[in-house]
């Protein structure tokens, strides 16, 4: 099955910038996705298609490709930023979901 | 308001049978791309079943042969029957909504808790 990989935990002070990384063999193929999940919470998609911000995300949250990886940057970390991110994707065949095992966000 | 909102978890014996429901709420989930995704408890988000507006249904590999996605128009709700549940079933359940295959999961329900026991 088709995996995506993601750093397990990424901590930054508050006001730097955050970046959490997604690899997966067929992102130069497919959309990636970005989730937060808050304790107790459902998950709140923050970039859709690599690149765009849904309607009352932040422009500091932001999403990037590079080819097999992608990135997603937070800048000016707030406290408020503390939460799980997931990316997701789907395999080359564009069938099947993937989800990356997740990554925590700390701010310092 | 548009929502999803799940119904019919609970806590079951390994090897049992249990029946979601997902109502929505100001659409039409015909028109839309369903998903099914749990989240063990202390893990992540694991995606277990898609329906696309056509009706054509895709499993994840763990649960495939034993969960069934289906659709009730005329209730605008969709159901997940799971059988020969096992422990590692145990999850919250959400049902999640997309506007098209490639927009992206922007819409969540709360979720519902399964619990399998042996």
């Amino acid at each position: 099955s088709y995996e995506l990989t993601q750093p397990p935990s990424v901590s930054v002070s508050p006001g730097q910038t955050a970046r959490i990384t997604c690899s997966g063999d067929a992102l130069p193929k497919q959309y990636v996705y970005w989730y937060q999940q808050k304790p107790g919470q459902a998950p709140v998609m923050v970039i859709y298609k690599d690149t765009e911000r849904p309607s009352g995300i932040p422009e500091r949250i932001s999403g990037s490709n590079s080819g097999t990886t992608v990135t997603l940057t937070i800048s000016g970390v707030q406290a408020e930023d503390e939460a799980d991110y997931y990316c997701q994707s789907v395999d080359s065949s564009g069938t099947y979901v993937t989800f990356g095992g997740g990554t925590k966000l700390t701010v310092l | 308001e548009v929502q999803l909102v799940e119904s019919g978890g609970g806590l079951i014996q390994s090897g049992g049978s249990l029946r979601l429901a997902c109502a929505a709420s100001e659409f039409i989930v015909s028109n839309k791309f369903i998903n099914w995704v749990r989240q063990a408890p202390g893990k992540g988000l694991e995606w277990v079943s898609s329906i696309y507006s056509g009706g054509t249904t895709y499993y994840a590999d763990s649960v495939k042969g034993r969960f069934t996605f289906s659709r009730d128009n005329s209730k605008n709700t969709l159901y997940l029957q799971m059988s020969s549940l096992r422990d590692d079933d145990t999850a919250i359940y959400y049902c999640v909504g997309s506007h098209c295959p490639t927009c992206g999961m922007d819409l969540w329900g709360q979720g519902t808790t399964v619990t399998v026991s042996s």
